[in-house]
């Protein structure tokens, strides 16, 4: 089953724009990851944020955690056609053995 | 490039018949996951080896099977394809065992076609 659920599902902008995506999920979690994926090839990790952090940064990309909400926001600045691909957020839940678990995604279009 | 290679790249079965995909882990890695991705969707976790056992599985039946090699390299295979198993079929390796801190590196893919 899907832990997180992307929002939205679909995005499109130009470049040089700034790109917001978010994911919201179900239970308590030790730790947030958002991948990239182009064209349905393998996915690339993008950035790892634990559940006592609110904010992280790695480049031009930014994510922030609210786990009172159960939520997270991946912002990419000034994107670029090649940002275009699709982004997954995943998360390891709480309890237990665990295992990653994705959500939908995200498919980000740059337009040049 | 994530070092951690799949093979064949696309594979095209007729219902009913068996196949096996083969992973082969990032150096150093002793954890292998594999998902299945069906178009439009994200990866659904099918199961996980740690140093060649089962170490977890997902929602998925037991003509879903795998093994991992003492190489650390892995296998998935499936009986009885059913159309619905058409899919990508994406092999993660990591480097501890569902402590929670992961991060995978995934292969490119194995792309399913069922007829």
């Amino acid at each position: 089953s899907q832990q997180g659920e992307e929002d939205p599902q679909a995005l499109s902008i130009q470049e040089g724009e700034n790109a917001t995506m978010n994911c919201s999920y179900k239970t308590s979690i030790n730790n947030l990851q958002w991948y990239r994926q182009n064209s349905g090839r393998g996915l690339v990790h993008l950035i790892l944020i634990r559940s006592n952090e609110r904010e992280k940064h790695s480049g031009r990309l930014r994510v922030t955690l609210d786990t009172s909400k159960k939520s997270s926001s991946l912002l990419i600045t000034a994107s670029r056609a090649a940002d275009t691909a699709s982004y997954f957020c995943a998360t390891y839940a709480n309890s237990g053995y665990s295992t990653l678990t994705f959500g939908k995604g995200t498919m980000l279009l740059v337009s040049p | 490039e994530t070092g951690v290679t799949q093979s064949p790249t696309h594979l095209i079965k007729t219902r009913g018949q068996q196949v096996t995909l083969r992973c082969s882990s990032q150096s150093g890695h002793n954890t292998v996951s594999w998902y299945q991705q069906a178009l439009g969707q994200g990866p659904q976790f099918i199961f996980q080896y740690y140093r060649e056992e089962e170490n977890g599985r997902g929602n998925f039946p037991p003509r879903f099977s795998g093994l991992q090699f003492p190489n650390y390299s892995s296998e998935l295979n499936v009986n009885a394809l059913e159309l619905d198993d058409s899919a990508l079929y994406l092999c993660a390796s990591s480097e501890a065992q569902g402590i929670g801190n992961e991060k995978l590196f995934f292969g490119s893919g194995t792309q399913l076609s069922v007829l």
